[in-house]
């Protein structure tokens, strides 16, 4: 079974451009979360997908927006980047919702310059 | 608010030592407490996790000690390994109205040595 798939692996963009983000699923899962890790503030709750529904979001500012497809892959889109956007952006997939067991992918390292 | 407090920040343990990391939680709605492990340039990895109806669980060499009054919840890595070399994380999430949102800690950088 194929584990959590996270596209691109490596990204640098400039500073008020714009990024999109994807996050495939292990197959049959169809809760999809992302998370921002840094060293800094470590790994913080972007927000949380289920059957193309918003069920959870995080304390960041709106330039943050995600959606989830109808085959469970999820995308996340952060809009007029800054340098504090530099960091590893995490998917984690999950069967259901409610404490069920969640997987992470590799991540996608983003740097603003 | 950090809402899960983990303990030590880095931890160096000689090879076949015991690794101890702790972790302490403040919202008694939390009742999933999976650890996490991480490798450079990798995801986190689940490793174990508990629910606060037993009071430990044990998966090989790891093993998750939880005491619900105290709020409190540690990892123990038995006979460890230079390969065990890693950060691990703690963390928490609360079933009704939390999805599977986690709330980590911040982390333990281990380090096993020869």
């Amino acid at each position: 079974k194929a584990g959590v798939t996270q596209t691109p692996r490596y990204l640098i963009k400039t500073r008020g451009q714009q990024v999109t983000l994807s996050c495939s699923p292990i197959s049959g899962h169809r809760s999809v979360s992302w998370y921002q890790q840094t060293p800094g503030q470590g790994l913080q709750f972007l927000f949380e997908y289920f059957s193309e529904t918003q069920r959870n979001k995080g304390n960041f500012p709106g330039r943050f927006s995600g959606r989830q497809f109808s085959n469970s892959r999820s995308e996340m889109n952060v809009s007029t980047l800054e340098l504090g956007d530099s960091a590893l952006y995490l998917c984690a997939s999950s069967f259901g919702l409610g404490n069920t067991e969640a997987f992470f992918g590799q991540g996608t390292r983003l740097t603003v310059v | 608010q950090q809402q899960v407090k983990q303990s030590p920040q880095s931890l160096i343990v000689q090879k076949g030592g015991i690794s101890i990391i702790n972790c302490a939680y403040e919202n008694t709605a939390f009742d999933y407490f999976p650890w996490y492990q991480q490798f450079p340039g990798k995801g986190p990895a689940l490793l174990i996790a508990i629910r606060p109806d037993v009071s430990e669980k044990k998966e090989g060499r790891f093993t998750i000690s939880f005491n619900k009054s105290a709020k409190q919840f540690s990892l123990h890595i038995m006979d460890s390994q230079p390969g065990d070399s890693a950060t691990y994380f703690c963390a928490a999430s609360k079933a009704t109205g939390g999805g599977n949102k986690l709330t980590f800690g911040t982390g333990t950088q281990l380090k096993v040595e020869l």
